[in-house]
């Protein structure tokens, strides 16, 4: 059964860039029905996509983040990460990492990290 | 990009209830429609996808229903466990979720 885990600092200063990881277990990031994605969501507010990765590198990004997102995949380690340059207030948020298969639906979902942007 | 319109934002119910969600696209999106379910504090959890075939796992009280830009999902009989916030998803082209409906005690 596949599992989900999000680690990464819970405090980026503004102007920096934001760094999480995703660790899959109980599958690999090399299934091929899988792309592997991230979710937000700021306190209070829905849910907003981020961006999606296949495991050859192929991705798909939220064209209103996109000239600051970086997905990437590691399938050594099973792993895929996010980056997001200059992080201001409104990137505040939890951050899920979710399976996204055939770029359709979401699952299974990590629990969610949150990360908080401020001096 | 596409908008998603759900409606209403707030429901209260009772137990036994029959709730529907509606979610309204703002230009056809065929059968591209999944719902999900969200506790305070947890991650969503898939109920519907691709409108109305129902995720392994979920009971079967969840459907969902329709095509193009109306969509609907209903709740026979609300359980005490089906508090919670529910979001209609898209992914056609991209991926965008509507603003979502809070299920809550009457």
């Amino acid at each position: 059964q596949l599992q989900m885990q999000e680690s990464g600092p819970g405090l980026v200063m503004p102007s920096a860039t934001l760094s999480l990881t995703c660790s899959v277990t109980g599958g690999s990031i090399s299934h091929r029905d899988y792309y592997w994605g991230w979710v937000r969501q700021p306190p209070g507010k829905t849910l907003e996509w981020v961006g999606s990765i296949y495991y050859n590198g192929s991705t798909h990004y939220n064209p209103s983040l996109m000239s600051r997102v970086a997905i990437s995949a590691d399938t050594s380690k099973n792993q895929f990460s996010l980056k997001l340059s200059s992080v201001a207030a409104s990137d505040t948020a939890v951050y899920f990492c979710a399976g996204h298969l055939g770029l359709v639906a979401f699952d299974p979902w990590g629990q969610g990290t949150p990360v908080v942007v401020s001096s | 990009d596409i908008q998603m319109t759900q409606s209403p934002s707030s429901l209260p119910a009772s137990v036994g209830d029959r709730i529907t969600i509606t979610c309204r696209a703002s230009q056809s999106i065929g059968h591209f429609l999944n719902w999900y379910q969200q506790k305070p504090g947890k991650a969503p959890k898939l109920l519907i996808y691709v409108a109305s075939r129902l995720h392994r796992g979920v009971p079967s009280r969840f459907t969902g229903s329709g095509s193009g830009t109306d969509f609907t999902l209903t709740i026979s009989g609300l359980q005490p466990e089906d508090f919670a916030t529910y979001y209609c998803q898209q992914s056609y082209p991209e991926v965008t979720f509507g603003g979502g409906t809070k299920v809550d005690v009457k």
